[in-house]
């Protein structure tokens, strides 16, 4: 079955960068994403990547795949305070409009 | 983007009463909707998927008889907890697709609190 790994929590300074690991165990996943929560709040798409790409940068984030190792990591440059939440890597089959595999969660504390 | 309004966003609840769960898509038709449940501190759960005009498809182990879910429109999705139990304290979050299923908007959620 799926199974998709997060470190749990991760702190950094405002202003640092932050790098957010995933890994996942389902070769055929076609699309990964990246979700933030906030606390008490929904899910936040953020950005995703298809299983062809390497790289995919959209402003203070930068996602990193390697297929190979299975292994998913998201980049937040120039950390700030609002950036502080859960996130959460998903993995699709099919697309986001379909079925989604979330991770376990990494907890980002913004530290000023 | 588009917009899932979810509703109530708290509820607290007697044991053994029902409660409802609603979920819009507010500006698109949406086909397919989800319902997750999320434990406190764990992630996403998928229990059930709910297709316009049909009957949902439930996850290994969520009970179709407990948690019923209704989706007779194509803006509307609802989930009934029924005779809840503290143990299914929980927060449930919906999702919606639409048609060209290139994207799932999210709902607010709902915090379920069963006393």
């Amino acid at each position: 079955g799926e199974d998709v790994e997060q470190s749990l929590f991760l702190s950094v300074r405002e202003g640092d960068s932050s790098v957010i690991n995933c890994t996942y165990t389902d070769s055929s996943s076609t699309y990964l994403y990246w979700y933030k929560q906030e606390p008490g709040a929904g899910l936040q798409l953020l950005t995703y990547i298809f299983s062809n790409m390497d790289m995919k940068q959209d402003q203070r984030l930068t996602v990193l795949l390697n297929k190979k190792d299975k292994h998913l990591s998201l980049r937040i440059a120039d950390t700030q305070t609002g950036d502080s939440a859960i996130y959460f890597c998903a993995e699709s089959l099919t697309g986001g409009g379909n079925k989604l595999t979330f991770g376990t969660g990494t907890q980002l504390k913004v530290e000023l | 983007g588009a917009v899932v309004s979810q509703h109530p966003s708290r509820v607290i609840c007697k044991s053994g009463t029902s409660v409802k769960i609603e979920c819009r898509s507010l500006d698109f038709q949406a086909t397919t909707m989800f319902w997750y449940r999320q434990f406190p501190k764990q992630s996403l759960m998928l229990m059930a998927t709910s297709n316009e005009g049909s009957k949902a498809t439930y996850e290994q182990g969520v009970e179709k008889d407990k948690f019923l879910i209704n989706h007779a429109s194509l803006t509307l999705s609802t989930l009934t907890v029924t005779s809840a139990h503290p143990e299914d304290s929980s927060f449930y979050i919906c999702s919606a697709s639409d048609r060209a299923n290139t994207e799932a908007f999210f709902g607010q959620g709902t915090r379920l609190t069963v006393v």
